[in-house]
């Protein structure tokens, strides 16, 4: 999707093991999220920034952590992961007006093994 | 937990004909978003009707939004194979100075027949 990015789109990895994902924007847009997509459940709050350094938790945030060191890059980290954690990830941004809605990446297919 | 909850979960239509899909929600909401989602692809904003609002059209959609019952229904004219895909609301509990953030339904499984 134009102006946010995802990497990567496609990981497989081990139980146990840190991964972190990566959402890029380049709309200056505040707002930024993380949600994740199972079958039955729709998409769900991981975590959200309103600003650099700015996070706070959603819904599911336990086992993930996040960082937001500049205002393009918004980093969602599985400390170690596990089973449950496969999923696909959304990263979406959103301008402080609130009035467009939000922008979606493409997403990222996490398998863990 | 869920916010929105769409109804139906799956709907099968001919093309040409009109989709109706609809989301309750449970709180009170700033705005109201339509989303969809064509398979293995990220989600695509349609559209957004505020509280104040009763409804809204974008080209072939019309949205409508019922505070008091707090419920909200998108309808889809004239559909066409292309419409097929996954439609999900979601609702914007925020105030207009921060905590803004979208709670999503479990969607609606549109399939248009050709």
């Amino acid at each position: 999707d134009a102006g946010i990015t995802q990497s990567p789109r496609h990981k497989v990895t081990e139980t146990g093991t840190p991964v972190t994902l990566r959402c890029h924007q380049t709309e200056n847009h505040r707002y930024m999220y993380w949600y994740r997509q199972d079958p039955g459940h729709g998409l769900r709050l991981i975590h959200y920034s309103y600003g650099v350094k700015d996070t706070d938790k959603g819904e599911v945030s336990d086992g993930y952590s996040v960082s937001r060191s500049k205002t393009e890059d918004f980093l969602l980290t599985l400390e170690s992961a596990t089973s449950s954690q496969t999923s696909v990830y959304f990263c979406a941004i959103s301008d402080r007006d609130r009035r467009y809605g939000y922008t979606f990446g493409s997403g990222t297919r996490l398998t863990v093994v | 937990s869920q916010q929105g909850e769409e109804d139906p979960q799956a709907l099968s239509i001919q093309e040409g004909e009109n989709a109706t899909m609809n989301c309750s929600y449970k709180t009170s909401i700033n705005n109201l978003q339509w989303y969809r989602q064509n398979s293995g692809r990220g989600l695509v904003h349609l559209i957004l009707i505020r509280s104040n609002e009763r409804e809204k059209h974008s080209g072939r959609l019309r949205v409508t939004l019922d505070t008091s019952k707090k419920s909200s229904s998108l309808l889809i004219t004239a559909s066409r194979a292309a419409d097929t895909a996954s439609y999900f609301c979601a609702t914007d509990e925020g105030s207009n100075f921060g905590n803004e953030k979208l709670t999503f339904g479990t969607g609606t499984r549109l399939t248009i027949i050709p």
